[in-house]
């Protein structure tokens, strides 16, 4: 089967830099991805890995090991806006074809 | 670019009834997937469109179809509706060349 784990809830304060993991058992594997959803909205792409390491983007960084089944999203000097869910997304096939997402990490960032 | 376009926005069906939600793809994109999102949950994968075929389902029942137009909008029909069908569901483009999923608003379906 298909399965994707990442915690539930996670809180933090402005400014601080919260890492948020994501475990997946896939049959197959063509990439990961990383995206935010804000309460009532669409998800929004913020990263994609497709091979070992760490990709980073302005405030967001991501990383992959496909040995360990194993990523994270690492999100620096936090802002209140950044309180949202984050979905990890498993692109199991070939290109073009079915994101398997997990539940969802809810971020509450306080000041 | 007006991305990728729902409609509409939000439904209110009785159980029983059918309904079709509608979307347009990016400008550029030929294949569209659509997804259920329940709350607190993560996007659910029902199918995927290209080039007016379905070319992947999830694990969703018949009740479940779909269908993709020459200019590559899309539809998702729903019969028979059951109260757990209530959810948001999202549209997402592609095109088979770019790694990026775009998601439309969604549509939000109540069924009573």
């Amino acid at each position: 089967g298909q399965n994707i784990d990442q915690p539930t809830e996670m809180t933090a304060t402005e400014g601080a830099i919260v890492q948020i993991n994501c475990t997946y058992q896939t049959s197959g594997f063509n990439g990961l991805f990383w995206y935010q959803q804000h309460a009532g909205e669409a998800p929004t792409f913020l990263s994609y890995n497709v091979l070992d390491g760490l990709e980073e983007k302005g405030r967001f960084s991501s990383f992959l090991s496909r040995s360990k089944g194993y990523s994270y999203l690492l999100l620096k000097e936090l802002q209140m806006k950044d309180s949202a869910s984050y979905l990890c997304a498993v692109r199991a096939d070939q290109a073009g074809t079915a994101l398997i997402f997990g539940k969802g990490t809810t971020l509450s960032v306080s000041s | 670019d007006a991305g990728v376009t729902q409609s509409p926005t939000h439904l209110i069906k009785t159980r029983g009834q059918q309904v079709t939600l509608r979307c347009s793809p990016k400008s550029g994109h030929d294949t569209v997937s659509w997804y259920q999102q329940a709350l607190g949950q993560g996007p659910q994968f029902i199918f995927q469109y290209y080039e007016e075929e379905e070319r992947q389902r999830g694990n969703f029942p018949d009740r479940f179809s779909g269908h993709q137009f020459p200019n590559y909008s899309s539809e998702l029909n729903v019969n028979a509706l059951l109260l757990g069908d209530s959810a948001l569901y999202l549209c997402a483009s592609n095109d088979d060349t770019n790694t990026e999923a775009f998601f439309g608003q969604g549509t939000r379906l109540t069924v009573v």
